[in-house]
């Protein structure tokens, strides 16, 4: 079964610092990857996404991802903090040709000043 | 202004008292879902639906129902809710496809005592 698994629940960062937010799945065929933001009491809003064109993916607000296929992992980074980042962050993956999105357990980011 | 809707936002129930989730999309989106978000699990497909009248289950599909009779709608119904229910749940429409960039609603916070 297709799965993806985002290790930490929660990230603390300062503002100006590193983001980093890790993504593996599991997967025999490469698959589309996803990365969400919900911020505080709203729905979930694509970042970026994976659909196996370049490998360095650039999304909204900065933020970036690289796919790994040697790693089967998702990384998404954004090189500078900014205090509207603190949010909550999903990883998800769609089999190709599938259309069951399958989520992470998400990751909550925390901006210190 | 394009949006998805859901209603009600807030619900509080008893244990087999049935309900309905309204959700509705104004993009003329074919692809529409539902989903559930509990703490440290990220959000689980219920059901989606490809277009009207063509609906299948998601990964957590167990006391749930649906329906697609028209494009834009797509109802989560609660037959007989049990306090495992209990969630927040978000319904959201892509133009055609999982893999298009979906659009989430507002959520629906769901308590069933």
């Amino acid at each position: 079964a297709q799965s993806v698994t985002q290790l930490g629940s929660h990230v603390s960062v300062s503002e100006g610092a590193l983001v980093l937010l890790r993504c593996n799945y599991s997967s025999s065929v490469p698959p589309y990857l996803f990365w969400y933001v919900q911020y505080p009491n709203q729905g979930l809003q694509l970042l970026l996404k994976y659909t196996s064109a370049a490998t360095l993916v650039k999304g909204i607000n900065g933020f970036e991802a690289e796919f790994k296929k040697s790693e089967t992992s998702f990384h998404l980074t954004k090189p500078s903090a900014h205090m509207s980042d603190a949010a909550e962050y999903f990883c998800a993956v769609i089999k190709a040709a599938g259309n069951k999105l399958t989520f992470g357990g998400g990751t909550r980011v925390l901006v210190k000043p | 202004e394009a949006q998805v809707t859901q209603n009600p936002r807030y619900l509080i129930t008893v244990t087999g008292k049935k309900l309905t989730v309204t959700c509705s999309q104004n993009m003329n989106h074919e692809y529409m879902s539902w989903y559930r978000q509990d703490p440290g699990l990220g959000l689980r497909q219920i059901y989606y639906s490809m277009n009207v009248e063509v609906t299948d289950k998601g990964d957590v599909p167990e006391g749930y129902k649906v329906s697609r009779k028209e494009k834009r709608n797509f109802p989560l119904i609660l037959e007989s809710p049990s306090p495992n229910q209990t969630s927040l749940y978000f319904c959201a429409s892509s133009l055609g496809r999982a893999l298009d960039e979906q659009y989430f609603g507002p959520g629906t916070r769901l308590t069933v005592t």
